[in-house]
């Protein structure tokens, strides 16, 4: 199945600063990778996703950027704001295409944003 | 639409307990998932559902069931509850590639 690793665990920033989180992942033939953002006591939310035929994708503040010969993708957050504290995971499909949409997900990134 | 619903929000069970945590979904989503998540970790897969009647097993089952006999339901069921299995359940559908999580049932184990 897949293996998807996520650093760094923890992520301190000024407010305005950007913010970048790294996942990497074990299958090459993946071919789609959420990122969730998590705040406290609640449910895990899609943010952002890339599909493998895409290098880039941006939504407002936040991008996504995948490459595949290095079988690694970054979340990057722009002029980051308190409410952007939370915790972020990143996701792989387990056992490529044929997964029923089964993710693997990343132990997570708690990042703080501070004012 | 409600989304993904899920109950009770909390529960505390005694070590051989058993219960069921309860996921509703109104989207008409034929995949559905089961998946906990420990303090301070990841989400893993329990048990998943293609769609009414069909369940297959995630990456820790031990110790849980489930049924899909409704498109709508997919309740997981803990027979001998553990201190293990201390947790935040949380069940999801997917429409696309998208799932959409429930808001979780806390679960606690003594």
């Amino acid at each position: 199945g897949e293996n998807v690793e996520q650093h760094p665990s923890t992520l301190s920033v000024q407010e305005g600063d950007s913010a970048v989180i790294k996942c990497t992942y074990s299958d090459s033939a993946s071919n789609y990778f959420p990122w969730y953002k998590q705040e406290l006591g609640k449910r895990p939310q899609l943010i952002i996703d890339i599909r493998s035929n895409v290098g880039e994708k941006k939504d407002q503040r936040i991008a996504v950027t995948l490459n595949k010969t290095a079988k690694h993708f970054s979340l990057h957050i722009t002029e980051t704001q308190p409410e952007d504290s939370a915790v972020y995971f990143c996701a792989g499909p387990n056992a490529g295409g044929t997964s029923y949409g089964k993710l693997t997900f990343g132990q997570g990134t708690i990042l703080t944003v501070h004012p | 639409n409600a989304g993904v619903t899920q109950t009770p929000k909390f529960r505390i069970l005694k070590i051989g307990q058993s219960m069921t945590l309860q996921c509703t979904q109104d989207m008409n989503h034929n995949y559905m998932y089961w998946y906990r998540q420990d303090p301070g970790m990841g989400l893993k897969l329990i048990y998943y559902s293609v769609g009414a009647g069909i369940t297959d097993k995630g990456e820790v089952p031990n110790g849980y069931n489930v049924s899909r006999s409704t498109t709508e339901d997919f309740p997981l069921r803990l027979e001998l509850a553990a201190p293990s299995q201390t947790s935040v359940y949380f069940c999801a559908s997917r429409h696309t590639d998208t799932q959409y999580f429930g808001p979780g049932t806390r679960l606690t184990v003594l």
